[in-house]
This record gives C-alpha cells, sequence and structure tokens, in this order.
C-alpha cells in the first residue's frame, strides 16, 4: 500500500523560476507534515513542516500549502537558486514520529 | 553542537555476513530511529528507539536488530546480510523536549554495500 505519492518525480527550472512539488497521502493520522532536502552523499535536511491546522506556511523562498481535505500538501520554491539542485522529499509523520516518506523530487535548476 | 554522527561512512560486506552500524544523537535528543533508503528511492522506516526499548518497527525481517544505550546512542545490526540488504542507512533524532519539538534530524548516513 502507498501511502504517501509524490510528484513530479524530477523537474527542471531556471534560476528565478517557481518549483511546485506536490505530495497525496492516505492515512488521516499523519498529524505532521514536513519536507525534507537531501543533497547527494547527505542525510536528508528538514527544509519547512506544518501542522495539519494551519493551511500555509511560509518560510524566505519555501512555503508550504495544506490542504487537508483533499489530503494533500506542496512545496513551492519561489526564485528558484542553482543552490536549490537536490532531491526533495515528502515525509508526513504517523504514530510515535514515524515518517513515510514519498519517493522524492529530483529539483534541477538551470543557470 | 556536533549533529547526529554515524559511524563508519561506508562499509562493504560480503552475502550471510553481520554489520553493525552505530549512531550518536544530536545533543538533548533521546530517540533515535533507523531508516534504509535504497538508491533512487526514500528512506524506509526500520525501527525506533526510546528508553533502551524498541517503541516501534517498520516491515523489516527479524535479520534486522538494534539496541539503544543509556546514553542514548544506537547500533543497527543486520545479520545474514542480502544483496538486497546494500543501501544507505540513515540515523534520526529527536526528542519531545526542547523547542524543535520531536522533529526528526538526520545524520549524513552509513553507505553500506554487499557483495
Amino acid at each position: 500500500q502507498q501511502q504517501v505519492k509524490q510528484s513530479p518525480q524530477s523537474l527542471i527550472v531556471q534560476k528565478g523560476g517557481i518549483s511546485i512539488i506536490n505530495c497525496a497521502y492516505e492515512n488521516t493520522a499523519f498529524d505532521y507534515f514536513p519536507w525534507y532536502q537531501q543533497f547527494p552523499g547527505k542525510g536528508p535536511a528538514l527544509l519547512i513542516a506544518i501542522r495539519p491546522d494551519v493551511s500555509e506556511k511560509k518560510e524566505g523562498r519555501f512555503t508550504i500549502s495544506f490542504n487537508k481535505s483533499a489530503k494533500q500538501f506542496s512545496l513551492h520554491i519561489m526564485d528558484s537558486q542553482p543552490g536549490d539542485s537536490a532531491t526533495y522529499f515528502c515525509a508526513p509523520r504517523g504514530s510515535w514520529g514515524k515518517l513515510q516518506f514519498g519517493a522524492g523530487t529530483q529539483v534541477v535548476v538551470t543557470p | 553542537d556536533a549533529g547526529v554522527t554515524q559511524s563508519p561512512t561506508h562499509l562493504i560486506k560480503t552475502r550471510g555476513q553481520q554489520v553493525t552500524l552505530r549512531c550518536s544523537p544530536k545533543s538533548g535528543h533521546d530517540t533515535v530511529s533507523w531508516y534504509q533508503q535504497a538508491l533512487g528511492q526514500g528512506p524506509q522506516f526500520i525501527f525506533q528507539y526510546y528508553e533502551e526499548e524498541e517503541r516501534q518497527r517498520g516491515n523489516f525481517p527479524d535479520r534486522f536488530s538494534g539496541h539503544q544505550f543509556p546514553n542514548y546512542s544506537s547500533e543497527l545490526n543486520v545479520n545474514a546480510l542480502l544483496l538486497g540488504d546494500s543501501a544507505l542507512y540513515l540515523c534520526a533524532s529527536s526528542s519531545l523536549a526542547g523547542e524543535s519539538g520531536d522533529t526528526q534530524y538526520f545524520g549524513p548516513g552509513t553507505r553500506l554495500t554487499v557483495l
């Protein structure tokens, strides 16, 4: 059972453009919705997260939009920079803090 | 603050062997979770340790076992290695106490290759 579906699998965006990554989930018991950023050879690093009582959260160039009724949340990267080139994972949290990772989205920002 | 540390960085083993991976959590964290990340995939939850006991387990066979020590550090043991066990093994630490709540912070991982 695939509880978390992330899309797209990869995307290419020009410098200064907007990257949008979507995550759909099935488990209504998830209580925390983070996005992680991972560079090659490194562990995932928390980028931004939202709790289900909030519909949107913005931190700098990164925004999470959360739609509880649709069981979806998305990551928007504004003014994309080459340093944003990485793999991004949604990882909603279930019981006892278990993170359920999506398959990942590889983002490439071209100069 | 050293963050989450893992050792070794890389490891090469042959099928049937046993391996032990180590993790030191971020200062102030008391909970350690282990994840397996196959190449090109998202991390998969193996198990979580709190107060030296396994609190939750993912869909992994009994060949995967762990331990947490009184100083909150942890070990992941894998017996009878299979080729399919080749992956990046990630340790994440967290704590309900503190400003960050129970956010999980990941280490750099141990790259295990089984030949």
